[in-house]
């Protein structure tokens, strides 16, 4: 059983097209994030909902809009891609956003823009 | 501006000995540090944390040691197993206002265990 799952694995799109990536935690958690590690390894966080409310915002170009229809799943859906958006993106989740509330990451989604 | 860093990229230690991988901060306000363990093509995972009022937390063969004076944290894995390679990721945080919750991640020190 996947804690935290994210779908797909692997994205490989052209320039411009827009394309979604979905989360989903099963650990009843109340806080979800999403975060992108770039090609220098940094893992930086862009957004963070606590309830389906969007508590972090970090500064994202606003191609970029994440949707949280529960609170058990945080998509990402970004528009007119740019090969700039190459990355890994993280999602992750956590039972508060407390000290001792660690993140629970998921595999990641390797996204390639061509 | 990079508030965690972490400045050697990789690690190597024959497996048995202590590996200790270093972790430095520049945020004064950062009040709870955590280390991750990543291996490819999978998510971080929570190793062990330690808050800024305590200067070790122990949790089996892993050691966290923090410097608040320094602004240095250090892990410790005594002994060092083959399994144990993986990326470390120092990360830190602090429960104030807009950044509730926000964790500020290093890049990451590539251990490699070998036998």
């Amino acid at each position: 059983d996947t804690a935290v799952s994210q779908t797909p694995k692997y994205l490989v799109t052209q320039m411009g097209n827009d394309k979604s990536i979905k989360c989903e935690q099963n650990l009843g958690h109340d806080t979800m994030y999403w975060y992108k590690q770039d090609s220098k390894k940094f893992l930086k966080i862009m957004f963070s909902y606590n309830n389906k409310e969007l508590i972090i915002n970090e500064t994202v170009p606003n191609r970029f809009s994440p949707k949280s229809p529960d609170k058990a799943h945080l998509n990402l859906h970004i528009n007119s891609l740019e090969l700039g958006d190459s990355a890994v993106y993280f999602c992750a989740s956590s039972s508060g956003t407390g000290r001792n509330s660690p993140l629970h990451f998921g595999n990641g989604t390797r996204l390639t823009v061509t | 501006d990079q508030q965690v860093k972490q400045n050697s990229p990789s690690l190597s230690v024959q497996e048995g000995r202590i590996s200790i991988l270093n972790c430095d901060y520049t945020n004064s306000m950062f009040d709870y540090f955590l280390w991750y363990k990543k291996y490819p093509a999978e998510g971080p995972t929570f190793l062990i944390s330690i808050s800024s009022i305590k200067d070790k937390n122990e949790d089996g063969r892993f050691t966290v040691f923090l410097n608040k004076s320094a602004k240095h944290l250090s892990l410790h894995i005594v002994p060092s197993q083959p399994g144990d390679s993986a990326v470390y990721f120092c990360a830190a945080k602090h429960g104030r206002g807009s950044t509730l919750g926000r964790l500020y991640f290093g890049r990451g020190t590539q251990l490699t265990v070998w036998p």
